[in-house]
């Protein structure tokens, strides 16, 4: 499984832009890279995945370098609602479910 | 999004009993469902895949016989703790999979489990 590496934590305010880096310089040319995030005390959610060009949805953006050994989950305008632990992820793209190996993720604090 | 249902949120039961813990997907079927623990402070970790009609996939140093599972429909698999002790208090949680989209995977709000 390629591994992801990413900050521990990391702190924004509230209504600014944040941006959630992560490391996969061990991708394979077809895995995917997905990004979830977990409230406390609840089950994780998905939150956007791509493979090769940059992706947006009504949650975020995604924006993965030209080498794919890295990627950025951008937040445009942070809410209390957005703290979370993000977990990056990279994920076989081949039929059939594939199972995810969740790292240690970011700890995400907003403040107010 | 999809909609996985995730019962009990929270069951507290004494050591030596068994606790089954249910696992639906609402408006989807599911061919594969997961199942992970997680312990306080701690990142996911899969336990088993279960795979509707057939037996299900442990990990590494997980027990099959403490940790039944069984995917009778595609849109329902449990997964019961057997002879629970302490050391089994923990939040499980579990996914499941849409085959429409490439791999991804909808989570139950978790199940917090405490053994006494």
């Amino acid at each position: 499984d390629a591994k992801t590496t990413q900050p521990n934590s990391m702190e924004s305010n509230e209504e600014e832009p944040v941006h959630l880096p992560c490391n996969h310089s061990t991708i394979s040319g077809t895995d995917y890279i997905h990004w979830y995030r977990q409230l406390p005390s609840q089950g994780p959610e998905y939150v956007i995945h791509g493979l090769t060009s940059n992706v947006n949805n009504r949650m975020a953006s995604l924006a993965i370098a030209e080498d794919r050994k890295s990627s950025t989950l951008i937040l445009h305008r942070a809410t209390l609602r957005d703290a979370a632990v993000y977990y990056c992820i990279n994920s076989p793209g081949i039929q059939g479910a594939q199972k995810l190996v969740f790292g240690q993720g970011t700890r995400l604090t907003i403040n107010p | 999004g999809a909609v996985v249902s995730q019962h009990p949120s929270r069951v507290i039961c004494k050591s030596g009993t068994s606790v089954k813990i249910e696992c639906r997907s609402l408006d989807f079927q599911a061919t594969t469902m997961f199942w992970y623990r997680q312990f306080p402070k701690k990142s996911l970790m899969l336990m088993a895949t279960s795979n509707e009609g057939s037996k299900a996939t442990y990990e590494q140093g997980v027990e099959k016989d403490k940790f039944l599972i069984n995917h009778a429909s595609l849109t329902l698999s449990t997964l019961t703790v057997t002879s629970a002790h302490p050391e089994d208090s923990s939040f499980y949680i579990c996914s499941a999979v849409n085959r429409g989209p490439k791999n991804i995977q909808y989570f139950g709000a978790g199940t917090r489990l405490s053994v006494l």
